[in-house]
């Protein structure tokens, strides 16, 4: 099983609607981020967490909401989708080392997202 | 604000050739700094991670480097294979980095390896 898990994989949606992406991990990792990738632009982050009672937003959050339901889980909701939404989506999870820096960063297969 | 900027954008070469990527960065307080491949479709995966004090630092035909004074890195691909076709993204690591997050992204180079 993949260490950093993301339902669905593909999603066509329509302008208007709501919808959630999922995000599962098994690193036991405290870290949990969603990223949105564009063609032709970098990684961009939306939102993050620290742990199960920190929520951060980050550089694009407008549009956007999450949950972390518990250290495993960290959704993303669109609660009214509109078309320039439409992008890959990654989750990914980081932890700190012996030293309290933070690690390498683990990213689930990604979710691609169509609004139409 | 924190940039990373790669170079080139696409690049096209034949099987067992050797390549090099490059990035420049502008990015305060340095932290470290990671080389991905992303596969079409899939998320990135971690090739290197260098710390301030380390020059260099391979991973199979993978070989990073890393001029600190310049803020330059680069990745060097030895024997080139069909699977190496894949976006490298070079990816620096803040220490609070605020809503931008602790990683800034690059825009990736996009490799194409044909027969």
């Amino acid at each position: 099983d993949a260490d950093v898990t993301q339902t669905p994989r593909n999603r066509i949606t329509k302008t208007g609607k709501r919808i959630m992406l999922e995000c599962s991990q098994t690193k036991g990792h405290d870290r949990m981020y969603w990223y949105r990738q564009d063609p032709g632009l970098g990684l961009r982050l939306i939102y993050y967490s620290f742990d199960v009672k920190d929520i951060n937003k980050g550089e694009i959050s407008d549009g956007y909401s999450v949950s972390r339901q518990a250290q495993a889980k960290f959704s993303l909701s669109l609660e009214s989708a509109i078309p320039n939404q439409t992008a890959l989506y990654f989750c990914a999870t980081s932890g700190l080392d012996r030293f309290q820096e933070e690690e390498g960063y683990t990213f689930g297969s990604g979710t691609r997202l169509t609004v139409v | 604000k924190n940039q990373v900027e790669q170079s080139p954008q696409s690049l096209i070469i034949l099987e067992g050739k050797n390549c090099t990527l490059q990035c420049n960065y502008t990015v305060s307080p340095f932290s470290n700094l990671r080389w991905y491949k992303q596969d079409t479709g899939r998320g990135p995966v971690s090739l290197t991670i260098m710390t301030f004090s380390e020059n260099t630092k391979s991973n199979g035909r993978y070989t990073a480097t890393l001029d600190a004074d310049t803020k330059q890195s680069s990745l060097h691909i030895t024997a080139s294979q069909l699977s190496d076709s894949a976006s490298y993204i070079c990816v620096v690591s803040v220490r609070y980095g605020g809503s931008q997050g602790n990683l800034i992204f690059g825009k990736g180079t996009k490799l194409s390896v044909k027969p």
